[in-house]
């Protein structure tokens, strides 16, 4: 089974600040990726940050990058120099590749609200 | 573009009716999934399919069925049976898992789905 725990429901960051989204796992493959996605008020689902679980190095993408922590089964989104275009839902999610194979969970998501 | 495309944006569906939303991708990915996200929620899976002529039971699986005749294609249907269909519902897809676990899921703009 696969389980993503994301425990804070809404958080505030002032403009320019950085922020941190927490995101816990649980699963029983000991191949998988995690993910985190965006979702706007509008709806869409848009892709933002990758990281391999025999990645090494924690996975960047211009002002995203994941604090991966294998041990802690954590994977946390910071969001650095935070703008107002990211007050969004945030989304955790992991997919298997060999007991879950194919399988994608998602958390429950963090809202994040930017203050100017 | 490539890209998926989900239809009708809006559906409204009436008591004991059967409806089918529609999920087209050209982003020849193999594999493809309905997930359900109820208001301030999270993404339930609830079917998901690898390939042609192949496909599991999500996570919420009762009161839906799904076929994949076509790799492009992958239409849900709500059935009478599903007594809460009210939700947004989101088709991805994405590479076959065993092509690794680096590969992200892309969405459709997804479909809200109503009561009458």
């Amino acid at each position: 089974a696969q389980k993503i725990t994301q425990t804070q429901p809404g958080m505030f960051v002032q403009e320019k600040e950085a922020v941190t989204l927490d995101c816990t796992y649980d699963t029983s493959d000991p191949s998988y990726g995690l993910f985190w996605y965006k979702q706007p008020s509008s709806g869409e689902m848009i892709f933002l940050i990758y990281q391999g679980s025999y990645d090494q190095q924690n996975a960047t993408e211009g002002r995203y990058s994941l604090n991966f922590q294998k041990a802690r089964k954590s994977a946390n989104l910071v969001i650095s120099a935070s703008q107002l275009g990211d007050s969004a839902m945030y989304f955790c999610a992991m997919r298997g590749v060999n007991t879950n194979a194919g399988k994608s969970t998602f958390g429950d998501g963090t809202t994040l609200t930017v203050k100017p | 573009d490539g890209g998926i495309t989900q239809s009708p944006k809006y559906l409204f569906r009436k008591e004991g009716q059967n409806v089918t939303l529609s999920c087209e991708q050209n982003l020849n990915h193999d594999a493809m999934y309905w997930y359900r996200q109820d208001p301030g929620q999270g993404l339930r899976l609830i079917y998901y399919s690898q390939i042609v002529n192949d496909f599991q039971k999500g996570d919420i699986a009762e009161g839906y069925s799904v076929s994949r005749e076509k790799k492009e294609s992958f239409p849900l249907t709500v059935t009478s049976a599903q007594k809460n269909p009210t939700a947004f519902y989101l088709c991805a897809s994405s590479a076959h898992s065993a092509q690794g676990s680096n590969q992200p899921q892309h969405f459709g703009d997804g479909t809200r789905l109503s009561i009458l």
